[in-house]
């Protein structure tokens, strides 16, 4: 089983919709998580990250976190073609061990 | 934000060869840098843990004598691919986290090995 798992995709959503991205992670010992945005040949840049139970807002972008279901979500309002990358997913303990999951390409069509 | 660079952003090299590729935070210092690998559409496959003064901490599966790591200072980490073969061809990503942080992790901007 891998440690962050995700939805591959291709997701695909219209301009203006709501994007829904989705991790599980089976490490307990994970305190932090982390969504990253990665585009076609670059290196991965920081979205947001997220510590406690609930819901992280931050712009356009909305993280949730749910330790008891072992969940992180990432969503994404009034997606725009620009947004169209793969989306990381990440969990870190307390050793700043930090794993990746597979990661879910998007695509916002105009 | 922190800085993380990466050179060459590009290489090319005959396979047998030896090539080595640096990561620099410009900005802050970093005690562990983290080397990855990243195959085309695959995610970050994580192939060591580079520490300042002391050796690399590899995952298992990745050759250390091939992939021979030195963290000689507090802002650069080297990875050197020895005798490369076009196998190890990738997307090689170096990434540290600024010491005292709250664990964000940078990245450097990707080094591309195309092994011939």
């Amino acid at each position: 089983q891998k440690e962050v798992e995700q939805n591959s995709g291709p997701l695909s959503v219209p301009e203006g919709a709501i994007a829904s991205l989705n991790c599980t992670y089976s490490d307990r010992g994970s305190q932090s998580f982390f969504w990253y945005r990665q585009y076609s040949g670059k290196s991965p840049e920081l979205i947001m990250f997220i510590y406690s139970n609930g819901d992280k807002e931050d712009g356009r972008f909305t993280a949730q976190l749910n330790k008891a279901s072992q969940y992180v979500s990432l969503l994404i309002r009034d997606s725009q073609p620009s947004d169209s990358a793969t989306y990381l997913c990440a969990g870190s303990n307390n050793n700043n061990d930090m794993r990746f999951g597979a990661g879910t390409r998007l695509t916002v069509k105009p | 934000g922190a800085v993380v660079s990466q050179h060459p952003s590009r290489v090319i090299c005959k396979s047998g060869t030896s090539v080595k590729i640096e990561c620099r935070s410009l900005d802050f210092q970093a005690t562990t840098m983290f080397w990855y690998r990243q195959f085309p559409k695959q995610s970050l496959m994580l192939m060591a843990t580079s520490n300042e003064g002391s050796k690399a901490t590899y995952e298992q599966g990745v050759e250390k004598d091939k992939f021979l790591i030195n963290h000689a200072s507090l802002t650069l980490s080297t990875l050197t691919v020895t005798s490369a073969h076009p196998e190890d061809s990738s997307f090689y990503i170096c990434s540290a986290f600024k010491d005292g942080n709250t664990g964000e992790l940078f990245f450097g901007e990707g080094s591309r090995l195309t092994v011939l």
